[in-house]
């Protein structure tokens, strides 16, 4: 079966310091890799998508970008953390079939900039 | 732009009884409509899709209406139990399906 596994859970980071969130898809191939953020109260916001390794499509200008090194690997990452980053992150995987897409989450990165 | 509305007020109702979540949107004209649920602290779950062509689908004690001239998805849960207190969802997307916007979502606290 297909797992997803994101990480870390929980951090804590100042502003202005670097930010690594991985995530990886286990037991499938070629999928569409998702990266969205929701604020507290707010919806989900779709930040980053990938449909193969190198192919990265941003959706919000901002100072985050995404990487896909692998076919089951995803990244986040910022060089310098903003206090309006602050958020719950998650990733997300679907394999496109075009008659209907479920998304299918990990259990998300809780990150707060101080 | 495109834009999905689900009530920001949060839902009470009594256990046993229906509860019925609105979903509305502009400007778009999805292919598909999904429902998820999501607890606190953790990533949504899916729950079920209906495509443009669909009326209605069922699945167990839940059932979603899908209306695209009036643009609104209606969700329902039938004999709701406090189990089904959540955040519910509601999520768009275009043939192909890669991106998918989503709703903030309604809080449903049902009452024992």
């Amino acid at each position: 079966s297909q797992t997803i596994h994101q990480w870390p859970a929980t951090l804590v980071q100042p502003v202005g310091s670097p930010l690594s969130l991985e995530c990886t898809v286990e037991g499938t191939s070629n999928p569409n890799l998702y990266w969205y953020r929701q604020a507290a109260g707010r919806g989900l916001q779709l930040l980053f998508y990938s449909v193969g390794i190198g192919q990265i499509s941003s959706e919000v200008p901002q100072n985050l970008s995404a990487s896909r090194p692998q076919d089951r690997q995803f990244i986040l990452s910022s060089k310098k953390l903003l206090l309006s980053d602050s958020g719950f992150y998650l990733c997300a995987w679907i394999i496109p079939t075009g008659s209907g897409n479920t998304i299918y989450f990990g259990e998300g990165s809780w990150l707060t900039v101080v | 732009s495109q834009k999905i509305e689900q009530n920001s007020e949060a839902l009470n109702i009594q256990e046993g009884k229906t509860a019925t979540l609105t979903c509305n949107y502009t400007n778009y004209s999805p292919a598909y409509l999904q429902w998820y649920r999501q607890d606190p602290g953790r990533g949504p779950v899916f729950l079920l899709l209906i495509r443009e062509n669909e009326k209605e689908k069922r699945k167990e004690r839940l059932k979603v209406t899908f209306d695209t001239t009036l643009k609104q998805s209606l969700f329902h849960i039938t004999a709701s139990q406090p189990a089904d207190s959540a955040t519910y969802l509601c999520a768009l997307a275009s043939t192909g399906g890669f991106k998918t916007i989503f709703g903030a979502g309604t809080r449903l606290f049902v009452k024992a």
